[in-house]
């Protein structure tokens, strides 16, 4: 069965520092990928996806994910991380032309000022 | 463009009663999924629909069931309703549901039971 893990529950970086949110999935062929980031009260917003082609995609507000194959990942990334892009953040997978989307457990950022 | 707007964003039902939610997609779309997050269980899947038709369907109870009108706007409909039923439900549209098109999620209704 199709599955999705964020290793990282909580993650707190200092505002201007890097980031990084790993993510693994399990499937058993190439999987539509995405990431979303869900603010407190809100509901979710669509960073970036992934479908084919170039495994590094680029998304909105400065983040960046990369598709490793061979390691069954999908990294998010972003380089300079602001106070506002404190929220959870979701990698997620579709399920086979379904519709249906598969959610990791989620991963909580916190920004330091 | 509008974007997906779910109605109302809050309700506050007692053990026992029966719920509607509502969710009017992105113009254009035609496919309408609706989730359940909690806090101990995450997102998940209850069911999508595409031209008025059931399509896939998440492990859910039966007292758990929606509907799609000719115009694509969907409904949720909650029976008998349980204390775990409290949750942030979430709708998502996308132009015909196949894996390549994102889909695009509403805000949410707050449904809290006491």
């Amino acid at each position: 069965a199709q599955s999705v893990t964020q290793p990282d529950i909580h993650i707190t970086v200092s505002e201007g520092a890097s980031l990084e949110l790993r993510c693994n999935y399990s499937y058993g062929a190439t999987p539509y990928l995405f990431w979303y980031v869900q603010s407190p009260g809100q509901g979710l917003q669509l960073l970036l996806k992934y479908f084919s082609g170039d495994t590094l995609v680029q998304g909105i507000k400065g983040f960046e994910a990369e598709f490793k194959r061979s390691q069954s990942s999908f990294n998010l990334r972003k380089p300079s991380v602001h106070w506002s892009d404190a929220a959870e953040y979701f990698c997620v997978v579709e399920a086979g032309n379904t519709g249906k989307l598969i959610f990791g457990q989620g991963t909580t950022l916190q920004v330091k000022p | 463009k509008a974007g997906v707007t779910q109605t109302p964003r809050y309700l506050i039902k007692t053990r026992g009663q029966q719920v509607t939610l509502s969710c009017s997609p992105i113009s254009g779309h035609r496919s309408v999924s609706w989730y359940q997050q909690t806090p101990g269980q995450g997102l998940q899947f209850l069911f999508e629909y595409f031209s008025e038709t059931q399509r896939n369907k998440g492990n859910f109870p039966g007292r758990f069931s929606g509907r799609q009108f000719s115009n694509s706007r969907s409904e949720m409909n909650v029976s008998t309703l349980e204390l775990g039923d409290s949750a942030l439900y979430l709708c998502a549209s996308s132009l015909e549901g196949l894996g390549n098109q994102p889909q695009h999620f509403g805000d949410g209704t707050r449904l809290s039971i006491l």
